[in-house]
């Protein structure tokens, strides 16, 4: 089974870019979780869609990041424009309706300089 | 808001060390209790999902323990080995599944050989 799929795997940008990050859920994985990991802290959840709509997006700062899931399968997540206080890990999870256990992509680490 | 804790921040031991870890958390708000290791580069991976109090699990060399009324959880590993090493990472997450999950701050694993 092929896990979860996300890139890029790493991005440099400078404060005030855009940039936008991919991921592919295991297929038949009905909600997508989108987290953020700054440094020395644990990942914490921006956004999370079942199907195509979002059920979660209170702590996503709305200003600047967007994220969307327009067929159900992937995802995209945009950050425009970026703040240095961006540079962290995005992380990608799935899972199957009504288990417990999320499934991670690598993740992709952001450093805005 | 859920504030799951964990202890110690950062650990070294030597090859063929055995070795703890605590996550604490709210005992009034317990819904599941989940444990990943996180190496670098790679994906967080699933270790256990606990539900009930009491709950004991184990994955060879590593074991988990799940005490739901004082809020606490122990991971074990025996004998501890380099491929070990990782970030290893708590968090609760509500039964009926399909919802985020809220992380500690992790426990950064070192072990020399």
């Amino acid at each position: 089974e092929a896990g979860v799929a996300q890139s890029p795997r790493y991005k440099i940008i400078e404060k005030r870019q855009s940039v936008a990050f991919w991921c592919n859920p295991i297929s038949g994985h009905a909600t997508l979780y989108w987290y953020q990991q700054i440094l020395g802290q644990g990942p914490k959840l921006l956004i999370q869609f079942q199907n195509n709509g979002v059920v979660d997006d209170s702590q996503l700062p709305k200003d600047r990041f967007s994220a969307e899931r327009l067929k159900g399968v992937d995802s995209t997540l945009k950050i425009q424009p970026a703040k240095l206080e961006d540079s962290a890990v995005y992380l990608c999870a799935s899972n199957l309706a009504g288990a417990y256990e999320q499934y991670f992509g690598p993740g992709t680490r952001l450093t805005v300089t | 808001i859920l504030n799951v804790e964990q202890s110690p921040q950062s650990l070294h031991v030597q090859e063929g060390d055995s070795t703890n870890f605590t996550c604490s958390f709210p005992s009034s708000n317990f819904y599941a209790l989940h444990w990943y290791r996180w190496e670098t580069a790679k994906s967080p991976e699933a270790l256990f999902v606990m539900t009930l109090n009491g709950d004991e699990k184990k994955k060879g060399r590593i074991s988990a323990t799940l005490n739901t009324k004082e809020g606490y959880s122990y991971l074990y590993i025996k004998g501890s080995q380099p491929e070990d090493s990782a970030t290893y990472l708590c968090a609760l997450g509500r039964n009926s599944g399909n919802t985020p999950l809220v992380f500690g701050k992790g426990t950064r694993l070192s072990v020399i050989a």
